[in-house]
């Protein structure tokens, strides 16, 4: 199975914050991951496809990186709205894998 | 719109069944494959399984094969997940989610499975 790696697990911020969230890969996953906000009791929703597609919907401060075996969520100005967990998807191969999650919190 | 809605859920006792449900709608369910990922309290998403969009293949996560059976009718619009042989670790809110571009794109708001004695 493809272990992925995300980090860091947890980050508090202020709104205005640049913030960056890493996605490490045990093996090569070409471009295939997703990257996915969830607030608690919702439903995950996804930001980023084929590592650097924007969604549909989903606004332009969020971006993606990476192929290979390191990925990057950046927020280029992180909003009120924006405090969630944020997880890694890597659909190379099944099983499909995610990471543990990074919860960004209110400095 | 694209709508997910599952249902269902509820408590069983460990060893029990149960047959979850996703009714899909605003969408042409047959031409997606499609998911179920899984979140047990407090914890991580983790994948269940998948199905192909005629539902002519399937894939299982490890945790669950043998137990678990993902299936749809596409007449229907509509998933399920049959669980057998279920155990506490199985506690979680499971999600349904249609495939786009490779990963899952649309996701239901989830229904609460609980076993326990």
């Amino acid at each position: 199975d493809i272990q992925m790696t995300q980090s860091p697990s947890s980050l508090s911020a202020s709104v205005g914050d640049r913030v960056t969230i890493t996605c490490r890969a045990s093996q090569g996953i070409r471009n295939d991951l997703g990257w996915y906000q969830q607030t608690p009791g919702k439903a995950p929703k996804r930001l980023i496809y084929a590592a650097s597609s924007l969604q549909s919907g989903v606004p332009s401060r969020f971006s993606g990186s990476g192929s290979g075996t390191e990925f990057t969520l950046t927020i280029s100005s992180l909003q009120p709205e924006d405090f969630a967990t944020y997880s890694c998807l890597q659909h190379n191969s099944y099983p499909l894998t995610f990471g543990g999650g990074t919860k960004v919190d209110l400095k | 719109e694209v709508q997910l809605v599952e249902s269902g859920g509820g408590l069983v006792q460990p060893g029990g069944s149960l047959r979850l449900s996703c009714a899909a709608s605003g969408f042409t369910f047959s031409n997606y494959w499609m998911h179920w990922v899984r979140q047990a309290p407090g914890k991580g998403l983790v994948w269940v399984s998948r199905i192909k969009s005629d539902g002519s293949s399937t894939s299982h996560a490890d945790s669950v094969k043998g137990r678990f059976t993902i299936s749809r009718d596409n007449t229907k619009n509509t998933l399920y997940l049959q669980m057998n042989s279920l155990r506490a670790e199985d506690t979680a809110v499971y999600y349904c989610a249609r495939e786009k571009y490779g990963s899952p794109d649309y996701w239901g708001p989830g229904t609460l499975v609980t076993v326990s004695s």
